[in-house]
């Protein structure tokens, strides 16, 4: 079983609407929780950083929450637009060596 | 500012065959990863690297090697190309406790 788990799998959501996807995990302890935005044939690239003491982390369109003590994260994404459509994935860092990846939520936005 | 270069971007290799991905950033990081990417499945780590002249083995090593013999390069290698080598390969560097940096990845295919 992985150690972190994220759902939906994938989620379709029309244009300006909102949308939170899952992150749970079992990963303990751990140093910090990151969220990555893939788009189709690129790498990952890092949305937010939360250390286990951090409740909520803000870049832009997109908030993540942390709740430590349920083992569970969420990404919030407002005002979704077409170019929010790709893979978002979580991370639980347990050191710069073991970083355990979620296999991703795949969201699309249509207009 | 490129960042992290991988190339190939696309590669089709035949059994048996050898190849190398090459890696190469431009942030001076001292950290160096290569992960591996399946469909449906969260990135495992292949190597690391702390720095030059210094490598070590991730979760799924087996049939690769690495070097670094600069800060910033890492290339992949693969010797005797296998069918369960189709993947994507993603590159990426850091600081010790920064987000990672993630290069635009090679798509190999084991035929």
């Amino acid at each position: 079983k992985n150690q972190v788990e994220q759902s939906p799998q994938s989620l379709i959501i029309l244009e300006g609407k909102n949308c939170t996807l899952q992150c749970n995990y079992t990963v303990s302890p751990f140093s910090n929780l990151r969220w990555y935005k893939q788009d189709t044939g690129r790498g990952p690239v890092s949305l937010t950083i939360m250390t286990f003491s951090e409740n909520t982390k803000s870049n832009g369109r997109y908030t993540a929450t942390l709740d430590a003590d349920t083992k569970q994260s969420s990404l919030h994404i407002t005002a979704s637009q077409l170019s929010d459509s790709a893979s978002y994935i979580c991370v639980v860092s347990v050191g710069f060596n073991d970083m355990r990846f979620g296999a991703g939520t795949r969201l699309t936005v249509k207009p | 500012n490129a960042g992290v270069t991988q190339t190939p971007k696309f590669r089709i290799l035949k059994i048996g065959q050898s190849m190398t991905l090459q890696c190469t950033q431009d942030m001076n990081h001292n950290y160096m990863y290569w992960y591996r990417q399946d469909p449906g499945m969260g990135l495992k780590l292949i190597y690391y690297s702390v720095g030059a002249g210094i490598t070590d083995k991730g979760e799924v090593p087996n049939g690769y090697n690495v070097s670094r013999s600069t800060t910033e390069d890492f290339p992949l290698r693969l010797e005797l190309a296998a069918p369960s080598q189709t993947s994507v390969y993603f590159c990426a560097s850091s600081y010790p406790t920064s987000g990672y940096t993630f290069g635009s990845g090679t798509r190999l295919t084991v035929v």
